[in-house]
């Protein structure tokens, strides 16, 4: 079946610790994103990729990193310098056809605490 | 002025009742715009996309005013099921064409029986 695998589910790191989040699609799409949601809050933009080996920040990258090195894979890492990196982390793939925006298609995301 | 803003919410609604939630946007580029629901402590799941003036699902139907520049969602006969929070969703194009989806905060809606 196609879709849109993170893993863990669950996750906890010792503060001063880099923990990497797995995100891998078989959709065959070009564009990745990773977003982190905190408690009644809405998604927040950490990074974006559309083609391999090329990525964007979004709205709050600072203490996180990435990398594009295969299409179907988009791993999050989040380093020591995140200072407050518990949160529900998501990661979504889109098609990319023209001009036309296609909806985003998500995991089941990685529930991050920090000890 | 943030990129999309929704209404603050929540709505709690009986039964039965037509709810509407509001999406403003500031990017007069975006093309198409999206609704997702999301339940609690769930991944987002694609509710309806709007491309042109609107769509219509049973009973969820999607508005798009570009002159206005804001989206709607309609619900109506609203049934315990449809409790979640909505979040609206616009492409944007960045430098280098590069598109990020941004979200809106999301409207939590609360059918009660």
């Amino acid at each position: 079946d196609g879709g849109i695998t993170q893993s863990p589910k669950y996750l906890f790191r010792k503060e001063g610790q880099n923990v990497t989040l797995s995100c891998e699609q078989n959709l065959n799409h070009d564009a990745m994103y990773w977003y982190r949601q905190d408690p009644g809050q809405g998604l927040r933009l950490i990074y974006y990729s559309q083609i391999v080996n090329d990525f964007q920040k979004g709205d709050i990258a600072e203490g996180y990193s990435v990398s594009r090195e295969k299409k179907e894979s988009f791993p999050l890492t989040v380093t020591s310098a995140q200072k407050n990196p518990t949160a529900f982390y998501l990661c979504a793939s889109s098609p990319l056809q023209g001009a036309l925006d296609t909806e985003a298609f998500f995991g089941q995301g990685t529930r991050l605490t920090v000890v | 002025r943030k990129e999309v803003e929704q209404d603050p919410g929540p709505f709690n609604v009986p039964e039965g009742a037509t709810v509407a939630f509001n999406c403003t946007y500031s990017n007069s580029a975006s093309q198409s715009f999206f609704w997702y629901r999301q339940d609690c402590r769930k991944e987002p799941k694609l509710l309806m996309s709007v491309y042109s003036s609107g769509n219509e699902d049973g009973r969820f139907t999607a508005q798009l005013n570009r002159a206005s520049q804001y989206i709607s969602l309609l619900i109506r006969d609203s049934k315990l099921s449809d409790s979640a929070t909505y979040l609206c969703v616009c492409p944007l194009i960045s430098s280098g064409s590069a598109r990020q989806l941004t979200f809106g905060s999301g409207t939590q809606l609360t059918v009660l029986p």
